[in-house]
């Protein structure tokens, strides 16, 4: 069955530090995984997804996220940290097995400070 | 431009109550689906639908039913609602449903049950 941990409940840093938001996955096939971000009393925005090919992949407001296969992770990164990130994060994945399923973490919520 | 439309926005319920989550989109989406956020636990699909006419199951769908008679429409049922129901709820789509799309929401419905 698939799965996603998210294994930090809240990650705090510093703004102008990097920030890292883990994730691993457990899925019977290939993965396609998602990162999306909730802020406060709004629903969840798509920030970034690996499908194939390069192990880094790039998306929105200056984040990225690193595939690793033999460690069954997809860590969400960003060089330099702003207030304005402080929100709730989502690692989510899905493989072919699973269906129409997109299965979601239970999120960390990332803490920026001025 | 409105994405996924969701109404109410915050609803109060006593035991044994019925009510309808209402949820439509207009952007041509043939999937779309019906997840609850609690806290700890990150969004559970509840169920989902592949287009007019077809709807299936998800991890939680006790307690809840759904139709979906046009493409834009796709309404959550409380049958009689109980406390455990007590919630956020998002309505969410993507094109076709396919593995590499990413997912559009709602802006969330509050439901207390008491």
């Amino acid at each position: 069955a698939q799965s996603v941990a998210q294994p930090e409940d809240q990650v705090n840093v510093a703004e102008g530090n990097p920030l890292t938001v883990k994730c691993t996955y457990s899925v019977s096939g290939n993965p396609y995984l998602f990162w999306y971000v909730q802020y406060p009393n709004r629903g969840l925005q798509f920030l970034l997804k690996y499908i194939t090919g390069d192990n880094l992949v790039k998306g929105s407001y200056g984040f990225e996220a690193e595939f690793n296969k033999s460690q069954t992770s997809f860590h969400l990164k960003k060089p330099s940290a702003l207030v304005s990130d402080s929100a709730l994060y989502f690692c989510a994945v899905r493989d072919r097995d699973g269906g129409f399923k997109t299965i979601f973490g239970a999120g960390t919520r990332l803490f920026v400070k001025a | 431009n409105a994405g996924v439309t969701q109404t109410p926005k915050f609803q109060v319920l006593k035991t044994g109550q019925s009510m309808t989550l209402q949820c439509a989109q207009d952007m041509n989406h043939e999937y779309m689906s019906w997840y609850r956020q609690d806290p700890g636990m990150g969004l559970r699909l509840i169920h989902y639908s592949v287009g007019a006419g077809i709807t299936d199951q998800g991890e939680v769908p006790n307690g809840y039913n759904v139709s979906r008679s046009t493409t834009e429409d796709f309404p959550l049922r409380l049958l009689s609602a109980a406390p455990s129901q007590t919630s956020v709820y998002f309505c969410a789509s993507s094109a076709t449903g396919g593995w590499d799309e990413k997912l559009f929401f709602g802006s969330g419905t509050q439901l207390s049950v008491l």
